[in-house]
């Protein structure tokens, strides 16, 4: 039992290079989602999914586009990196229902240059 | 615009001593309060959480205050420990999407 899995953990990119964060989660876990975490601003969601095929926009989603084709996959895409995107990038799920605690993923360090 | 506003930004304490973080909102919709644990190149963690029907939960040594008529809520952890030292994020949730804090670093001295 993995729980939340991101890859790469690491990645550096140049300007207007694209690229896809992965995320999978083997807890069957309805509602996915990305957060960014930059120093002094806390967590900031992205996207959200509450279920395969639905997916929605979170506080800071410009940049970045997600799709979920299954449960256990949310993929973020960074459709043309920029420096503002430098961040660490982390995936988090939750059962539906009552209890909302979140699982976070490790992580992924992303360096646009 | 900040939905959840934490401090301080960062507290050094003794062992033993007892740190308080405080988070204010002002969103009503907001129906879930959990804090999050998070060291050093790891994924923040549930350390514990409050519904607004209820004014106090205690786990272990971690207890959370919520005054609802203020918006305000606040995280104490009794008999601080080195191993508690890290980040802590205060949260609120509206049921589909999850506003955080800035963040406090802690440090608990030996």
């Amino acid at each position: 039992n993995a729980g939340v899995t991101q890859t790469p953990k690491f990645q550096v990119l140049k300007t207007g290079q694209s690229m896809t964060l992965q995320c999978a989660q083997d807890m069957n876990h309805e509602y996915m989602s990305w957060y960014r975490q930059d120093p002094g601003m806390g967590l900031r969601l992205i996207h959200y999914s509450v279920g395969a095929g639905i997916t929605d926009q979170g506080e800071v989603p410009n940049g970045y586009n997600v799709s979920r084709s299954t449960t256990e996959d949310f993929p973020l895409r960074l459709l043309s990196a920029a420096p503002s995107q430098t961040s660490v990038y982390f995936c988090a799920t939750h059962p539906t229902g009552q209890s909302y605690e979140q699982y976070f993923g490790p992580g992924t360090r992303l360096t646009v240059t | 615009q900040q939905q959840v506003k934490q401090s301080p930004q960062s507290l050094i304490v003794q062992k033993g001593g007892i740190p308080i973080i405080n988070c204010a909102y002002e969103n009503t919709a907001f129906d879930y309060f959990p804090w999050y644990q998070q060291f050093p190149g790891k994924g923040p963690a549930l350390l514990i959480a409050i519904r607004p029907d209820v004014s106090e939960k205690k786990e272990g040594r971690f207890t959370i205050s919520f005054n609802k008529s203020a918006k305000q809520f606040s995280l104490h952890i009794m008999d601080s420990q080195p191993g508690d030292s890290a980040t802590y994020f205060c949260a609120a949730d509206t049921g589909n999407q999850f506003y955080f804090g800035t963040g406090t670093s802690l440090t608990v001295i030996p």
